[in-house]
């Protein structure tokens, strides 16, 4: 099967600091990525769509100022938490598509301290 | 606006025993359904996915579902479970004419399995 995978695993960071994460696709072109959001417990939240080589569509109540995407080329898609605060604690997952599938990283988990 | 139900947030078996979990849907359009598995701290693993054709479809480590539309549900069945099936499973419904297929995740169910 198709593999994405994504960077860093895991990641701690202060408080008021960016953290970026990357999501990459290694044997297959994807032309439209997905990042979700997963609070404990609780089920995964699509954040936003993004497509190479164009701005990210992100669902409603998202800040697209906070969360930055950059879909630069076919394999690589990045999530910039910026001025992260505790809240933002979670864990995020990408996923990678090229049709009508979806391939999932393994995920994120962020503490903001 | 699609949505997905899954109406048990835990569900505890026997090892050996048969596994049931619930999948219910809502989507205007034909759909395309999947069930994943999450262990703790890890990303999504896909058992299975309905496309069209046989409605009874097989999936990995032995799981199967079936897609009902009259009752629009996806429900995924293992017939006899095994001590690291315990894990979260959650069930997805994507567009079936979406390029890219964007994906709603139902609540999730937690699967504990006694010995």
């Amino acid at each position: 099967g198709a593999v994405v995978s994504q960077h860093p695993s895991r990641v701690i960071c202060k408080s008021g600091t960016s953290v970026k994460i990357e999501c990459r696709s290694l044997d297959f072109q994807a032309t439209t990525m997905f990042w979700y959001r997963q609070f404990p417990k609780q089920s995964l939240m699509l954040m936003a769509t993004s497509n190479e080589g164009s701005k990210a569509t992100y669902e409603q109540g998202v800040e697209k100022d906070k969360f930055l995407i950059n879909h630069a080329s076919l394999t690589l898609s990045t999530l910039t938490v910026t001025s992260a605060h505790p809240e933002d604690s979670s864990f995020y997952i990408c996923s990678a598509s090229s049709g009508s599938e979806a391939f999932f990283g393994q995920g994120t988990r962020l503490t903001v301290v | 606006a699609q949505s997905v139900t899954q109406p048990d947030i835990h569900i505890t078996v026997s090892e050996g025993a048969s596994l049931e979990l619930r999948c219910n849907y809502s989507y205007g359009a034909t759909p395309y359904l999947f069930w994943y598995v999450q262990s703790p701290g890890q990303g999504l693993q896909l058992l299975l996915k309905y496309f069209s054709g046989d409605t009874l479809v097989q999936g990995i480590k032995g799981f199967e579902a079936e897609f009902k539309r009259s009752q629009s549900s996806f429900n995924l069945r293992k017939p006899s479970v095994h001590w690291s099936d315990a894990a979260e499973y959650f069930c997805a419904v994507g567009a079936l004419q979406a390029a890219g297929n964007k994906l709603t995740f139902g609540g999730g169910t937690r699967v504990l399995v006694k010995p």
